[in-house]
């Protein structure tokens, strides 16, 4: 089955400087990746997501990029705030039937005043 | 309001005293699925139902058992906890139950079985 690694486990930034959280994947069928946030207590929730046809996509000050031969893609934060303190799951799935999304281990992510 | 509704927030046990968390969610949705957050493990899922009276083991389906009778409902059932199932548990809903598809996640139950 698939397997997702996520790196590094938890990350320290000074606000306003840009932080990347990487992940890489086994299965070369996978061809959906979302990110999810979760806000501490919180539940959670879809940030941004990339299919395989595609190699970057930005939303505002999130970006994630995807490289298909080498399996692995990446989240950016440009620009951090205090509120984009939060664990980050990365996950990697395939289109159709059967919701099977392999999820990341999580990393920390704390921005620092 | 779409959401995902489950209880307990939070739910302190014995071992081997039965006990149901439960899981709605007033979207619709065909897919259901449970998930166990451990730290350094990520989101690992349980079990998981396309639709109504269908479900199947996820990743780490032992000691755990689901039903899903109703459209809306997806309880989560431990016969007999252990305490290596004390762990921050999330159910989670989807429209069709697409990879693609957003997941909408409950607010969580925090089980810890002594």
């Amino acid at each position: 089955g698939e397997n997702v690694e996520q790196h590094p486990s938890t990350l320290s930034v000074q606000e306003g400087d840009s932080a990347v959280i990487k992940c890489t994947y086994s299965d070369s069928a996978s061809n959906y990746f979302p990110w999810y946030k979760q806000e501490l207590g919180k539940r959670p929730q879809l940030i941004i997501d990339i299919r395989s046809n595609v190699g970057e996509k930005k939303d505002q000050r999130i970006a994630v990029t995807l490289n298909k031969t080498a399996k692995h893609f990446s989240l950016h934060i440009t620009e951090t705030q205090p509120e984009d303190s939060a664990v980050y799951f990365c996950a990697a799935g395939i289109t159709g039937g059967g919701n099977k999304l392999t999820f990341g281990t999580g990393t920390q992510l704390k921005v620092e005043l | 309001e779409a959401q995902v509704t489950q209880n307990p927030r939070y739910l302190i046990t014995v071992t081997g005293k039965k006990l149901t968390v439960t899981c709605s969610q007033n979207m619709n949705h065909e897919y259901m699925s449970w998930y166990r957050q451990d730290p350094g493990l990520g989101l690992r899922q349980i079990y998981y139902s396309m639709n109504v009276e269908v479900t199947d083991k996820g990743d780490v389906p032992e000691g755990y058992k689901v039903s899903r009778k109703e459209k809306r409902n997806f309880p989560l059932i431990l016969e007999s906890p252990s305490p290596n199932q004390t762990s921050l548990y999330f159910c989670a809903s989807s429209l069709l139950g697409n990879a693609n598809e957003k997941l909408f996640f409950g607010s969580g139950t925090q089980l810890s079985v002594l």
